[in-house]
């Protein structure tokens, strides 16, 4: 299976401040990549996938970009609803795998 | 929009079977897009852990399972309820865990596949 490693595992931020958090596959993955926003009790989100495309609804502040084995999700403004855990996730192979997470917490 | 809703026990004995059914509202199972192959999947949160895709099924029956929980873990699909289930044998403490449905969408262009929609999730206790 392809290992995905997020960094960092937790942040904290300010309201208005930009946000990276890198993920790192074992094997070159193409672009073959996701991210999910995931908050409690409620349905995770697609934010992005093949590693550049925005799903459609979601806010134009969320970017992400990378090829290969590395890969970035970018807020660039962070607002209050955006507190929350993000993961990544290979759709290279099968079965798909996904980072540990990556925490975003208030400042 | 597409919604999904899982139901099911929230607690489940040691060695017995978790049994969870996934419920689609405004689509059908059974249609695809013209850019887009829809399979319907469950994904798995342990307390304090990573999701972990279990599997995904199409809605002509056709599946696919993780390999470490292959052996115990059998997807089915009723087309007439617009339902989709997941059953997993020999529960032990460790399949204890937030199951979450998810529409597996795959884009024909690239091939590459990701979920959604998601369900809100159900926390499944295995205790006795």
């Amino acid at each position: 299976d392809i290992q995905m490693t997020q960094s960092p595992s937790s942040l904290s931020a300010s309201v208005g401040a930009r946000v990276t958090i890198t993920c790192r596959a074992s094997q070159s993955i193409i672009t073959y990549l996701n991210w999910y926003q995931l908050k409690p009790g409620k349905a995770p989100k697609l934010l992005i996938y093949a590693a550049s495309t925005l799903q459609s609804g979601v806010p134009s502040r969320f970017s992400g970009s990378g090829s290969g084995t590395d890969f970035t999700l970018t807020i660039s403004s962070l607002q209050p609803e955006d507190f929350a855990t993000y993961y990544c996730q290979e759709s290279y192979s099968v079965p798909p795998t996904f980072g540990q997470g990556t925490k975003v917490q208030i400042k | 929009q597409v919604q999904l809703k899982e139901s099911g026990p929230g607690l489940v004995k040691p060695s017995e079977t978790l049994s969870l059914t996934c419920t689609v509202s405004s689509g059908s199972i059974s249609s695809d897009s013209s850019s887009s192959t829809y399979y319907w999947g469950w994904i798995r949160q342990p307390p304090g852990e990573g999701l972990e895709w279990i599997g995904s099924i199409y809605y002509n029956g056709s599946t696919y399972y993780t390999p470490s929980l292959k052996s115990r873990v059998t997807m089915s699909v009723d087309t007439s309820k617009n339902q989709f289930s997941l059953n997993l044998s020999s529960v032990t403490a460790s399949d204890t865990a937030v199951y979450y449905c998810a529409r597996h969408v795959v884009e024909h262009q690239q091939l590459i596949f990701w979920f959604d929609p998601w369900g809100q999730g159900t926390l499944v206790t295995v205790s006795s």
